[in-house]
């Protein structure tokens, strides 16, 4: 299994600009969550998915759109880039739906706005 | 906002010695715990878990202790090892607060394994 992947490892965009990180997991789980992560911080929860079909935010989900059409994939689209949106953002999926359990991470996409 | 935070944000430990990260927590409804590992330029790693109606949980050279009376989460990592250094991060699942499925993450503690 190649567990999680995210596509692309690195990202340059200028203001304005729109991009769509994409996720994808191939371990059957129908939890999938998104979260960007900023330098000493944390991880931020910016959408998240108990199935496909099925959206949410969490705490930051403003300039982010995400969508759930098959279980395997959960892009993240940003509408227009800012330089706030600076960040490296991971992908994560679990089995359990209701937020407990280990979440499996991506690798992660680092994102620069310019 | 009620949030998961941690009291020393860097710990410098011998090889060989436990170390213990701590978390104090702020969300006294929260009834799941977390911990994960970060290394550089990677995906958070699970290390363990524990429930609201547990105490300690035991893992390979890992223990979760949750003590609900203070809101306080400790991680202690025996025989500490340079390929433990690396980043931890707490979470919790406020979800009975916030209506989400989701953990709120704690900041982070750097833990620095000295030879």
């Amino acid at each position: 299994n190649a567990g999680v992947t995210q596509t692309p490892k690195f990202q340059v965009l200028k203001t304005g600009q729109s991009m769509t990180l994409q996720c994808a997991q191939d371990m059957n789980h129908e939890y999938m969550s998104w979260y960007r992560q900023d330098p000493g911080m944390g991880l931020r929860l910016i959408h998240y998915s108990v199935g496909a079909g099925i959206t949410d935010q969490g705490e930051v989900p403003n300039g982010y759109n995400v969508s759930r059409s098959t279980t395997e994939d959960f892009p993240l689209r940003l509408l227009s880039a800012a330089p706030s949106q600076t960040s490296v953002y991971f992908c994560a999926s679990s089995y359990s739906t209701g937020g407990r359990g280990e979440q499996y991470f991506g690798p992660g996409t680092r994102l620069t706005v310019t | 906002g009620e949030s998961v935070g941690l009291h020393l944000p860097t710990l410098s430990v011998q090889e060989g010695d436990n170390s213990i990260i701590n978390c104090a927590y702020s969300n006294s409804a929260s009834d799941y715990f977390i911990w994960y590992k970060q290394e550089s330029g990677k995906g958070p790693q699970f290390i363990i878990d524990i429930r609201s109606n547990m105490d300690k949980r035991q893992g390979q050279r890992v223990t979760v202790l949750l003590n609900k009376t203070v809101k306080h989460l400790s991680l202690q990592i025996a025989a500490t090892q340079p390929g433990d250094s690396a980043v931890y991060f707490c979470a919790e699942n406020p979800r009975r607060v916030t209506g989400r499925r989701a953990l709120t993450f704690g900041s982070g503690t750097r833990l620095q394994v000295q030879p």
